[in-house]
């Protein structure tokens, strides 16, 4: 079946400028999560939804970051007037419902690279 | 807070030999643990993971991985490295006891094979 599919592959942008992400999940998979990667570096928590949860924002780096998602479907992370040190990848991932501490395999979008000039 | 530490930045190996990543992990309590590739221009494959159960874990494309819950290791294996193995591989931790969902992953390790 379909994977998570992310748009747009690529994006450039000038500093100060706002940006949207969009991550459309595999369906049926109530759990969403975004992780920023960059350069060589491993890959960083940024949000998490599940289902009609409150989501986890613990991992956005700042208030120029938020995150929304339409019921268990497409969701958008924006990036606000953003800054040069914003360049990275944006990857999503979506899960299965994970009940009580239990969890359940991430499958990762292709990414969307961003570059701030 | 829970980490991953990936020591080796890279590892080399010829192709037909065995080849091991090394992974360690801190996390308060049990732990679930992953690994995932990644090939250039791509997004993470998911190769493996640890829920519970028996210690050695058999994954995608031959691959397995052996918990050692005395070293905190979760290091990736695989008998006979062929030239497509090379990529990006990274582990993977999350804690089981709090209910947090989302990943914390090491750095990666480049894995090189040579024909």
């Amino acid at each position: 079946g379909a994977g998570v599919s992310q748009s747009p592959s690529n994006k450039v942008t000038e500093k100060g400028k706002d940006v949207e992400l969009r991550c459309d999940p595999i369906s049926g998979h109530t759990a969403l999560y975004w992780y920023r990667q960059r350069l060589g570096q491993g890959l960083e928590f940024l949000i998490y939804f599940q289902g009609n949860s409150a989501p986890d924002k613990s991992g956005l780096p700042s208030d120029r970051f938020s995150a929304e998602r339409t019921g268990e479907s497409v969701s958008t992370l924006t990036i606000q007037r953003t800054q040069q040190e914003d360049s990275a990848v944006y990857l999503c991932a979506s899960s299965r419902l994970s009940t009580g501490t239990g969890t359940d395999t991430q499958y990762f979008g292709p990414g969307t690279r961003l570059t701030v000039l | 807070a829970q980490s991953v530490a990936q020591p080796e930045d890279q590892v080399n190996v010829a192709e037909g030999n065995p080849l091991t990543v090394k992974c360690t992990y801190s996390v308060s309590g049990n732990p679930y643990l992953f690994w995932y590739v990644q090939y250039p221009n791509r997004g993470l494959q998911f190769l493996l993971k640890y829920i519970t159960g028996d210690n050695l874990v058999k994954g995608s494309y031959g691959f397995e991985a052996e918990f050692n819950k005395s070293q905190t290791s979760f290091h990736l294996k695989k008998p006979s490295a062929l030239v497509s193995d090379s990529a990006l591989y990274f582990c993977a931790v999350s804690p089981m006891d709090t209910g947090r969902r989302a990943l914390t992953f090491g750095s990666g390790t480049r894995l090189q094979v040579q024909p």
